[in-house]
């Protein structure tokens, strides 16, 4: 069965500072990956996906993860946060490959970023 | 930009009353979803829902959990007879297709807090 695993329940950091969430998956099938943002009282946005082809992948505000099939990772980083970035960000896996439907997410990873 | 919309914010009910959560995916979409969020867990698929059927269901969707498009562009989901348990946020979801890259866009929430 898919499932996804995040390491991190909370990551404070300081702006401007570097920052990487970490999310492993378990799936014995070819693998898409979501990454995706809830900023406070919003609902949940996508980030960015890995579906095929280049194993990293790019956000438009800066956010990049690479897909690691060796580690089975898919971990999320920026190299420079800001107070905005503030947010809770889930790691997630769809249920069943080639099917659609549900997608299975991680516990989440509450980022703080500190001026 | 299209989003998904809930009414209502938040919900107040008494244990074994019935609660309807509204919402109105994105019009061009095809699929609709309800996912739930009990405090401090992950975020869980309840229903997915297509063509005014059910596609998929989790264990968590029993006899109490009911969903429906009672018109072009509303989707609900009815707790029958409350529990404490159902406490959590809900969340609804839409895509355009069914497929395992598609992205599902969701509401902002419904808070739903059953005394």
């Amino acid at each position: 069965a898919q499932s996804v695993t995040q390491l991190d329940s909370q990551v404070p950091v300081f702006e401007e500072a570097p920052v990487e969430l970490r999310c492993n998956y378990s799936s014995s099938v070819s693998v898409y990956l979501f990454w995706y943002v809830q900023y406070p009282n919003q609902g949940l946005q996508l980030l960015l996906k890995y579906l095929s082809g280049s194993t990293l992948v790019e956000s438009i505000n800066g956010f990049e993860a690479e897909f690691n099939k060796s580690q089975t990772s898919f971990h999320l980083r920026k190299p420079s946060v800001h107070i905005s970035d503030t947010a809770e960000y889930f790691c997630a896996v769809p249920g069943v490959y080639n099917q659609g439907g549900k997608l299975i997410f991680g516990q989440g990873t509450e980022l703080s970023v500190k001026p | 930009e299209p989003e998904v919309t809930q009414t209502p914010s938040h919900q107040v009910t008494q244990m074994g009353q019935e609660v309807i959560l509204r919402c109105v995916p994105i019009s061009n979409h095809l699929y609709f979803y309800w996912y739930r969020q009990i405090l401090g867990q992950k975020v869980e698929f309840l229903v997915s829902f297509y063509n005014n059927e059910i596609s998929e269901k989790s264990e968590i969707f029993d006899d109490q959990f009911s969903v429906e498009r009672p018109d072009g562009s509303n989707f609900t989901l009815k707790i029958r007879s409350t529990k404490l348990e159902d406490s959590a946020m809900y969340f609804c979801a839409s895509s355009v297709g069914f497929s395992t890259g598609d992205t599902q866009y969701f509401g902002p929430g419904t808070r739903l807090t059953v005394l």
